[in-house]
């Protein structure tokens, strides 16, 4: 069955830290993985998308990995800000049906 | 553009009435698709469409009905609420692609009592 898990569940950091989000994914076959941003009550937001040969990309603050040996995603936040309190969701595509994950929730202090 | 667009945001049925969750997109997206969004869970995929005329189900169609009569347009028909059906419905379209980016929408929160 695909799966995706991702970790942790809720994270509270203090703004101008740094963060990182973890995504596990067992969907095959592998088609492409995609960060989203979801902001309370709004539809997702994509950040990043990765395929099978990138191992790194970044969109601003946003740095996203890829190892698709481990299937392992990483999304790194880089001196948060107060905007980036949301919940962010990894989804991994193999064929038209993406599997989601359950999301983190970040929620960024001053 | 305005993107994909969603009517009602909010709405409160009792349980055994129907209703369409009306979705439309401006992007002339070939793909279009419909998601729930419960707490605890990721969203799931209930109906998608690959083109206008072309519906299939997802991965929890039952209780849900679509159609894809034009390009713009696939509302989301519940034929009799259930409490089950409680939950936050997105719409989102994209490309012919699996790379492409999908849109959602800005969803309907829905009540059955």
């Amino acid at each position: 069955k695909n799966q995706v898990e991702q970790s942790p569940q809720s994270l509270i950091i203090l703004e101008g830290k740094n963060c990182t989000l973890q995504c596990n994914y067992t969907v095959s076959p592998f088609s492409n993985l995609r960060w989203y941003k979801q902001d309370t009550g709004r539809g997702p937001v994509s950040l990043t998308i990765m395929t099978f040969s990138e191992n790194t990309k970044s969109n601003g603050r946003y740095t996203a990995t890829l190892d698709a040996d481990t299937k392992q995603s990483s999304l790194h936040i880089t001196a948060s800000q107060l905007s980036d309190s949301a919940s962010y969701i990894c989804v991994v595509r193999g064929s038209y049906i993406p599997t989601f994950g359950r999301g983190t929730s970040l929620i960024v202090h001053p | 553009n305005a993107g994909v667009t969603q009517t009602p945001k909010f709405q409160v049925l009792k349980t055994g009435q129907s209703m369409t969750l009306q979705c439309a997109q401006d992007m002339n997206h070939e793909y279009m698709s419909w998601y729930r969004q419960d707490p605890g869970m990721g969203l799931r995929l209930i109906h998608y469409s690959v083109g206008a005329g072309i519906t299939d189900q997802g991965e929890v169609p039952n209780g849900y009905n679509v159609s894809r009569s034009t390009t713009e347009d696939f509302p989301l028909r519940l034929l009799s609420a259930a409490p089950s059906q409680t939950s936050v419905y997105f719409c989102a379209s994209s490309r012919a692609s699996e790379q492409e980016t999908q849109y959602f929408g800005p969803g309907t929160r829905l009540l059955v009592l």
